[in-house]
């Protein structure tokens, strides 16, 4: 099955600085790359995502790289706010279409990584 | 404000009793996924359904625990008898088919502890 590795753990910037959260993933079959922030006592929200015919996406402070080759992906997170502080997680998973529209592939999730901006 | 809401929010219980947790998922989708989160394990997807058919519950201790869909509109996760190692935080999550993003939209988690 798909195996994700997340790094680092913990990842303490200041305020205005950037952050980058990594991914590495094992099955190649895999296509789509979802990150989710979660706040203390939420549910994980989706903030981005990339699918693998897509080398690079971006909205607005976010973005996401793919490198399928080397199956990696991360997230770059560009004048950090205090209010970024959360934890992220990455995941992959394999979509298949059928006609009557997508099919999820199970979701494998990385360990998380915890931010913390300081003011 | 659609969103998916979970019940309950925390649950405390002895172990061997039974815990029914509920999830409402958003209004149209036809998508929901159950996952435990624990600080060891992580994220752990539980069960699928896509159209109130189980498509994959592999991930679900089947002795012990039982996902059901009896209408499009309520999706329950009961596990029975309940153990220690069954605490953790508990996530519904729903999507559709048709949304090419195949976003899952999570709720706030139902927290169990089991004494």
């Amino acid at each position: 099955g798909e195996n994700v590795e997340q790094h680092p753990s913990t990842l303490s910037v200041q305020e205005g600085d950037s952050a980058v959260i990594k991914c590495t993933y094992s099955d190649s079959a895999s296509n789509y790359f979802p990150w989710y922030k979660q706040e203390l006592g939420k549910g994980p929200q989706l903030i981005i995502d990339i699918r693998s015919n897509v080398g690079e996406k971006k909205d607005q402070r976010i973005a996401v790289t793919l490198n399928k080759t080397a199956k990696h992906f991360s997230l770059h997170i560009t004048e950090t706010q205090p209010e970024d502080s959360a934890v992220y997680f990455c995941a992959a998973s394999l979509l298949a279409r059928f006609a009557g529209g997508t099919s999820y592939g199970k979701l494998t999730f990385g360990q998380g990584t915890i931010l913390t901006v300081h003011p | 404000d659609a969103r998916v809401t979970q019940t309950p929010r925390h649950k405390v219980t002895e172990m061997g009793q039974e815990v029914t947790m509920r999830c409402q998922p958003i209004l149209g989708h036809n998508t929901v996924f159950w996952y435990r989160q624990t600080m060891m394990q992580g994220l752990e997807l539980l069960a699928y359904f896509r159209n109130r058919a189980p498509l994959d519950d592999s991930g679900m201790p089947k002795d012990r625990f039982s996902a059901e869909m009896p209408d499009a509109t309520l999706a329950t996760l009961k596990i029975q008898p309940s153990e220690p190692r069954d605490s953790a935080v508990y996530f519904c999550a729903s999507g559709h088919t048709r949304d090419r993003g195949a976003e899952q939209y999570f709720g706030p988690g139902t927290r169990l502890t089991v004494t």
